[in-house]
């Protein structure tokens, strides 16, 4: 069955202190992973799209890597603004011919001053 | 630059009432979904539309209908609220098939009494 988690579930760290959240994921052909942050009360807002293993993009303090079987999303010296929860989705096709979306539940992140 | 955006953002219904829930987008997308977000589950798929007069069912269809009948807007009903409707609901669209990512509304929060 097609999965994704993510790990852990909440994550509290101190401003500056660095660390990674996981997104394993169990798919048929993947054909994207997508991170997105959500601020409580807020939609979904996209951060990026990772396609082939060994990808990895940047944006300001949050670098998301890809391999094989697993997703990092790394956040180097954390602000208090970065407090979220990190949403990681993933595009795989269906048996149909079409694509679908699979979210998992997220992770927690607070991060104090 | 409104992007997606949902009305109205919160709403109490008694069981039993219906209700519609509108979502517009700017961006001239041809993608459209309606999901659905419950504590401790990922986001899950209601219904999509992939243009103008199209939806289709998405994973959790049942006690919902939508209906596209311009292509910024996507109308999500509920006929006969339960309380297992109780939920936070999200709009996106997209362009493409999602290959890009998703773009998402800010949210209703509803709740059924």
């Amino acid at each position: 069955e097609d999965q994704v988690t993510q790990s852990p579930e909440a994550l509290r760290l101190q401003e500056g202190e660095s660390s990674s959240l996981n997104c394993s994921y169990t798919v048929s052909g993947l054909r994207g992973l997508f991170w997105y942050r959500q601020d409580p009360g807020k939609g979904p807002e996209f951060l990026f799209t990772l396609y082939s293993a060994g990808e990895e993009k940047e944006k300001e303090r949050l670098k998301a890597t890809l391999t094989k079987k697993e997703s990092f999303l790394h956040i180097t010296a954390p602000k208090p603004e970065d407090s979220a929860t990190y949403l990681c989705a993933v595009q795989a096709p269906t048996t149909s011919g079409t694509y679908k979306y699979i979210f998992g539940t997220g992770t927690r992140l607070k991060v104090l001053a | 630059n409104a992007g997606v955006t949902q009305t109205p953002k919160f709403r109490v219904l008694k069981t039993g009432q219906s209700m519609t829930l509108l979502c517009a987008q700017d961006m001239n997308h041809e993608y459209m979904y309606w999901y659905r977000q419950d504590p401790g589950m990922g986001l899950r798929l209601i219904h999509y539309s992939v243009g103008e007069g199209t939806t289709a069912k998405g994973e959790v269809p049942d006690g919902y209908n939508v209906s596209r009948l311009k292509k910024q807007n996507f109308l999500l009903g509920l006929e006969s609220a339960a309380p297992s409707q109780t939920s936070v609901y999200f709009c996106a669209s997209s362009y493409l098939d999602g290959f890009y990512g998703y773009t998402f509304g800010s949210g209703t929060r509803l709740t059924v009494v």
